[in-house]
């Protein structure tokens, strides 16, 4: 079982909005701002989307954003296109360690 | 290009050692925290293990504390995980991730291909 809680799948059309949650503790997402988030296609090396929480590297879409809420951290990804059908996952520092997420399928329909 | 090579992956028995290298390019090595990720067949990814810059400080999972040791060769921008004791439920894809930060475990901007360990007899 995972330190953080995502759910298994979502999915969306293409131009909608989809966003998956990332359900921690205390002791990470909810005292850490080190939240998270990649992008994994099959076969490749994740790739970094979010960081600091709300933050996004030099050519990540804009339409990728993150936030936090207690314990709850959440990756939003709005005018969904073909290519972000991937699997996410959620990260936190939690003091000495780093926990990650179980993961989430995202389908684009 | 910024690049990190994993190498060293291999089919080994319960009880084994292995011993993973990532090669690093493309970026200033010893400016950066880094840390070695796997994800086993079917599963998520788990964070095994970090050392900052300079070597001086690391971490490991519960899952391979006193099995496994990080170590780095700054001079050679290699980072190193020597795996001890190995079981199998250390089967896995392990990666080699440089973080955003010196002092790290802030975030993964760069990730190896990864390199497979297999623990089976």
């Amino acid at each position: 079982q995972s330190a953080l809680t995502q759910p298994r799948s979502v999915s969306g059309s293409p131009g909608q909005s989809v966003t998956i949650s990332c359900t921690g503790t205390s002791s990470d997402v909810g005292s850490h701002s080190y939240v998270s988030w990649y992008q994994r296609h099959p076969g490749k090396a994740p790739k970094l989307m979010i960081y600091d929480v709300t933050k996004r590297p030099s050519g990540v879409p804009d339409r990728f954003s993150g936030s936090k809420s207690g314990n709850t951290a959440s990756l939003t990804i709005s005018g969904l296109q073909a290519e972000d059908e991937a699997d996410y996952y959620c990260c936190s520092n939690a003091g000495r360690k780093v926990v990650f997420g179980g993961g989430t399928k995202l389908t684009v329909l | 290009e910024v690049q990190l090579l994993e190498s060293g992956g291999g089919l080994v028995q319960p009880g084994g050692s292995l011993r993973l290298s990532c090669a690093a390019s493309g970026f200033t090595f010893s400016n950066y925290a880094m840390s070695w990720v796997r994800q086993a067949p079917g599963k998520g990814l788990e964070w095994v293990s970090f050392s900052s810059n300079s070597g001086g400080i690391t971490q490991f999972a519960d899952s391979v504390k006193g099995r496994f040791a990080i170590s780095r060769d700054n001079s050679q921008n290699t980072l190193y995980l020597q795996m001890n004791s190995l079981r199998v439920e250390d089967t896995a894809v392990y990666y080699c991730a440089k973080d955003l930060a010196a002092a790290g475990l802030r975030a993964f901007d760069i990730w190896g291909q990864g390199t497979m360990v297999i623990v089976s007899s």
